[in-house]
This record gives C-alpha cells, sequence and structure tokens, in this order.
C-alpha cells in the first residue's frame, strides 16, 4: 500500500516556543491530507483538510491560528504548533488521500507525539 | 455534528472466544472504514464497505455495513492475543472524503 511519513515521531518542546510537523506522501500524490488530533486512550479527531495549493479547512473549534497547516506540494503537508503550551501536548496524525480514482482510500502517517513542559 | 458512537468500549477476553464490535450513527454515510490501531502508532485499514448490506471478510474478521449505511460491525472469530488493540471505525462524510472516526473499542485478548 502507499506510505506516509510524520517527521518528528517525537518532539518535546517547551511552553511558547512553535513546532512544525511534517506529513509527506513518499510513492503518490496526495492532493488531500488530513490532519488528527489524538488523546491517550482516546479516538482520532479530525483537525482540518489540507489541499495542495489552496487554504485549508479547519473543523468548528480548531484554531487556525493556533494551528497553521501548509500543502505547499502534492507530497508534503505541515502543522506548526504556534506558541504551544501543555494542553497541545497530544498525538497528531495525518493522512493522505491521492484520490486515485475517487476511491478516496486514506495513508496514515505514524504519528507525531508532541509534549510540551 | 456527525457522530460515531462504538460499543463497547472496552473489551477483555480469553483467546478463542468470539466477539462483535458495533459502530453506530444516526447519520448516513457515503463509506465505512475499521482500522486497527497500536500504541504509538497511526490506524491501519482492514476494510472499506461502500453498499448498504455490504458483508466482507478478512480472515477471521467479518465486517457488515448497516443497510441504510448509518451502522456497522465488526465479528471476530476465535480471537487471538495478536487482534489486541484499539480498533475504530470511520465514516466518510457524504461526498467529501472526509473521514470522522468512531468512539474506539479497546480490545485486549488475553492468552
Amino acid at each position: 500500500g502507499a506510505v506516509v511519513s510524520q517527521h518528528p515521531s517525537w518532539v518535546i518542546c517547551k511552553s511558547g516556543t512553535s513546532v512544525k510537523i511534517e506529513c509527506r506522501s513518499l510513492d503518490f500524490q496526495a492532493t488531500t491530507m488530513f490532519w488528527y488530533r489524538q488523546f491517550p486512550k482516546q479516538s482520532l479527531m479530525l483537525m482540518a483538510t489540507s489541499n495542495e495549493g489552496s487554504k485549508a479547512t479547519y473543523e468548528q473549534g480548531v484554531e487556525k491560528d493556533k494551528f497553521l497547516i501548509n500543502h505547499a506540494s502534492l507530497t508534503l503537508s505541515t502543522l506548526t504548533v504556534t506558541s504551544a503550551h501543555p494542553e497541545d501536548s497530544s498525538f497528531y496524525i495525518c493522512s493522505a488521500s491521492g484520490l486515485a480514482g475517487g476511491t478516496g482510500e486514506l495513508f496514515f502517517g505514524e504519528g507525531s507525539r508532541l509534549t510540551v513542559l | 455534528t456527525q457522530l460515531l458512537e462504538q460499543s463497547p468500549q472496552f473489551l477483555s477476553i480469553q483467546e478463542g472466544e468470539n466477539l462483535t464490535v458495533y459502530c453506530n450513527s444516526s447519520s448516513v454515510f457515503s463509506s465505512l472504514q475499521w482500522y486497527r490501531q497500536e500504541p504509538g502508532e497511526g490506524p491501519v485499514l482492514l476494510v472499506t464497505v461502500v453498499t448498504g448490506g455490504e458483508v466482507k471478510k478478512l480472515k477471521r474478521l467479518t465486517f457488515q455495513f448497516g443497510d441504510a449505511r448509518k451502522d456497522s460491525s465488526l465479528h471476530i472469530t476465535a480471537a487471538q492475543p495478536g487482534d489486541t488493540g484499539l480498533y475504530l471505525c470511520a465514516g466518510e462524510r457524504t461526498g467529501t472524503y472526509k473521514y470522522i472516526f468512531g468512539t474506539g473499542t479497546r480490545l485486549k485478548v488475553l492468552a
């Protein structure tokens, strides 16, 4: 199956700093990428939809100025957590859809664990 | 807001037992997927069901999509310790390719 890679796998940062997480589709062109966050022992919550070359669409309740998303190419989307605080600590997961044939199949990254001290 | 409720939330069973996980919603979905997730990793797709009433089998796992495309079930026969994990259903918002995840079912199979 298709491969989606996230980097870094884990990151620890100080409160007030910004952290960038990358999501790359390694063997296909991802026209659409999705960002999720997952708290311990909970399900995934969709944060935003990232479309190549256009602004991301954020879900209700997600601060777009807090979670900056850039999808500058068909193989890379980035999520920047700005001025991170301890409550932003979470497992962030991306998924990518190549929409090949309109199947809508999603391929997930390995996830990035953010810990804000 | 479309919600997907899974039941049970937690399940601990002995190896060899059968189990069924349910995924229910009041909304209609274009398609529904089931995933299994290990701690610290991303979800891994198990199956996608598209047609109301569709049944798919994957070895010991049987997936069914409700006739009205509002609910789904996952049945595991003769569970094994390797089946342990978080099972997530995800419904596609009609025509959007956005998947909303269910509340999750944490399964533990004891040897």
